[in-house]
């Protein structure tokens, strides 16, 4: 019954390596979101995506892509890890019918980048 | 570029204190203002604002949005060790589409 899902929770891996981490969220919501947060706790928007079309792409290198197979899910993939990339990656979901701007997230997944 | 700025960025206080945690934004199409708390995973949510004088309350916590200062303040009384988290302020400029802005957040750490 967890309304945002994600996988794996730990990922630890070498430099130079591409990785992904999937969510997915079983609330019916029609946008779903990545967000980083650093080692200080800041959490900044990487990408949004309503019907699986791309809302939003903040400053982020071209090595991260989000991809959605469909409304439930949107993955991120990573390639070419570099040594900035260790964090942790939140996904989050909303929909616009619901209350303004609240989203829901999920337990994140902390990656480290040897 | 959207901003939201909070304050104190960190906060020790002891059991039984009542705090007041700040936050200020600088958004275009305002929308909403959302209070999260972050304790070891998630944010998890808290209160969302969207209009001015109206407090949202919810136990010991009680949040209020005043438009005209672009500001909000997030109160808690008769704190508990278990109130000690990391407390994240974040606008919402858009509709539901749009990512939202966070600040830096507050550490709160109540001792008992």
């Amino acid at each position: 019954d967890t309304a945002v899902s994600q996988t794996p929770k730990y990922l630890v891996t070498q430099m130079g390596n591409d990785k992904s981490i999937k969510c997915e969220q079983n609330l019916g919501h029609d946008t779903m979101y990545w967000y980083k947060q650093d080692s200080k706790k800041f959490l900044k928007i990487m990408f949004s995506y309503n019907n699986k079309e791309l809302i939003i792409n903040e400053t982020v290198p071209n090595r991260f892509s989000p991809k959605s197979p469909d409304k439930a899910h949107l993955n991120l993939h990573i390639n070419s890890l570099e040594l900035g990339d260790s964090a942790v990656y939140f996904c989050a979901s909303s929909t616009r019918t619901g209350p303004l701007g609240e989203q829901f997230f999920g337990p994140g997944t902390r990656l480290t980048v040897l | 570029e959207d901003k939201v700025v909070q304050s104190p960025l960190s906060l020790v206080v002891h059991e039984g204190d009542t705090v007041t945690l700040n936050c200020s934004y600088e958004v275009t199409n305002f929308r909403s203002l959302l209070w999260y708390k972050q304790e070891k995973k998630a944010p998890t949510f808290l209160f969302m604002l969207t209009s001015s004088g109206i407090e949202k309350k919810s136990g010991r916590l009680s949040s209020i949005l005043d438009k005209k200062e672009l500001s909000s303040i997030l109160n808690i009384t008769a704190t508990q060790t278990g109130d000690s988290a990391i407390y994240l302020c974040a606008s919402n400029s858009g509709g539901g589409a749009d990512g939202l802005t966070f600040g830096k957040g507050t550490h709160l750490i109540i001792q008992p």
